[in-house]
């Protein structure tokens, strides 16, 4: 069984439009983050949630809004979408804060 | 700002020599240090953690230090075997996950 999935897996779309990214842990973790990984390979968190609040919320364009329905859930949605969104995120969960974080597979999304 | 330096960014060794990755931090509240593994087309896997109260951790051919005076910590890989090759990252921080840039690590068979 997949502990942390996302889907999709690839993504490929035009400037301006919007697209959705799920995520789903089955470990049953209070806490779940997004990450963005450029193509030079630089992690960088951009959302925290824990137990559905929002936690971390780093320097991230508005244009990004994540939603957690329950603590199971991370959903990153994506407005107007830019060519310099181009990159893999990932999504991660972990038991509680400053614990070890459990990684999904990535989404490669690629802006045209 | 909080900052983490990783080096070096690429690594190639002979099979069963041993790798050392260093890290370099700036927050000093940090208490968390994980490292991670992340292959090629998938996410990044922990590998070892360490915390703040203790010095060193070992986990059969890789091992963490930490040295908080100097605000670096290390992973070491001893017998290095082609599968070891991959992207390592540590990261660190209190309130902010902060990652190294990465080293590349090459396994020569």
């Amino acid at each position: 069984d997949t502990a942390v999935s996302q889907t999709p897996k690839y993504l490929v779309t035009q400037m301006g439009n919007d697209k959705s990214i799920k995520c789903e842990q089955n470990l049953g973790h209070d806490t779940m983050y997004w990450y963005k990984q450029d193509s030079k390979k630089f992690l960088k968190i951009m959302f925290s949630y824990n137990n559905k609040e929002l936690i971390i919320n780093e320097t991230v364009p508005n244009r990004f809004s994540p939603k957690s329905p329950d603590k199971a859930h991370l959903n990153l949605h994506i407005n107007s979408l830019e060519l310099g969104d181009s990159a893999v995120y990932f999504c991660a969960s972990s038991q509680e804060l400053r614990d070890e974080q459990y990684f999904g597979p990535g989404t490669r999304l690629t802006v045209t | 700002g909080e900052n983490v330096e990783q080096h070096p960014s690429t690594l190639s060794v002979q099979e069963g020599d041993s790798a050392v990755i260093k890290c370099t931090y700036s927050d000093s509240a940090s208490n968390y240090f994980p490292w991670y593994k992340q292959e090629l087309g998938k996410g990044p896997q922990l590998i070892i953690d360490i915390r703040s109260n203790v010095g060193e951790k070992k986990d059969q051919r890789i091992a963490v230090t930490l040295n908080k005076t100097a605000k670096h910590f290390s992973l070491h890989i001893t017998e290095t075997q082609p599968e070891d090759s991959a992207v390592y990252f540590c990261e660190t921080g209190t309130y902010k996950y902060i990652f190294g840039t990465g080293t590349r690590l090459k396994v020569l068979a």
